[in-house]
């Protein structure tokens, strides 16, 4: 069965700094792997997605993704956070391999960018 | 071009009562996925639907959750005598197609219908 964590639930930045905010996944076959963004009342925004290819994918709104596959990562990150940047922000994957369609979540976290 | 669309955005029922969700995906888009998100989670898949299809079902936490897309546009979700315990905001997504490679598998979602059982 495909699984996602998030391990933090909140991640604190000072705005101009780097962020990351971290996913690990789990899935018998080869990983899809997406980010979205989530703002107050509002439904999820796709930021970022992985299929093959280059390890860094970049994505919208600045923020860029590196998969690693020895450690079952897909850590997000920018290089310089914005207030603006404050959002619930989930990862998700798909088993290429099963044929599975769906997206697994994993619970979000929430990214506050401080002034 | 417009996104996906969900009706209403916000909907209260007494507890018992039958609700409907509406869902209007991205023009052309071939599947259809519904998604429940609790308070503080993640959303979990319910169902979903390639064309007028529902290929799979197997999230649908009980025999009160019915989903439909006849005519494999617009799908409605369908919640027979509500429980408190199905208070949750429920989201569609559609993308070009089932298959997982490439852009044609990426999913968009809707705002989402934020459903209060009292």
């Amino acid at each position: 069965a495909q699984s996602v964590a998030q391990p933090e639930d909140q991640v604190n930045v000072a705005e101009g700094n780097p962020l990351t905010v971290k996913c690990t996944y789990s899935v018998s076959g080869n990983p899809y792997l997406f980010w979205y963004v989530q703002y107050p009342n509002r439904g999820l925004q796709f930021l970022l997605k992985y299929i093959t290819g280059d390890n860094l994918v970049k994505g919208s709104y600045g923020f860029e993704a590196e998969f690693n596959k020895s450690q079952t990562s897909f850590h997000l990150k920018k290089p310089s956070a914005l207030v603006s940047d404050s959002a619930l922000y989930f990862c998700a994957v798909r088993d290429l391999i099963s044929g599975n369609t769906p997206l697994v979540f994993g619970k979000g976290t929430r990214l506050s960018v401080i002034a | 071009g417009a996104g996906v669309s969900q009706s209403p955005r916000y909907k209260v029922a007494k507890r018992g009562q039958d609700v409907a969700l509406r869902c209007d995906p991205i023009s052309g888009h071939v599947s259809l996925f519904w998604y429940q998100q609790a308070l503080g989670q993640g959303p979990e898949f319910l169902t979903y639907f390639q064309n007028e299809a529902q290929l799979d079902k197997s999230g649908l936490p009980s025999d009160r959750f019915f989903a439909e897309r006849p005519e494999g546009s617009v799908s409605t979700l369908k919640i027979q005598r509500t429980q408190q315990e199905d208070s949750a905001v429920y989201l569609c997504a559609s993308s070009l197609s089932h298959r997982g490679g490439g852009a044609l598998g990426t999913q968009y979602f809707g705002p989402g219908t934020r459903l209060t059982v009292l």
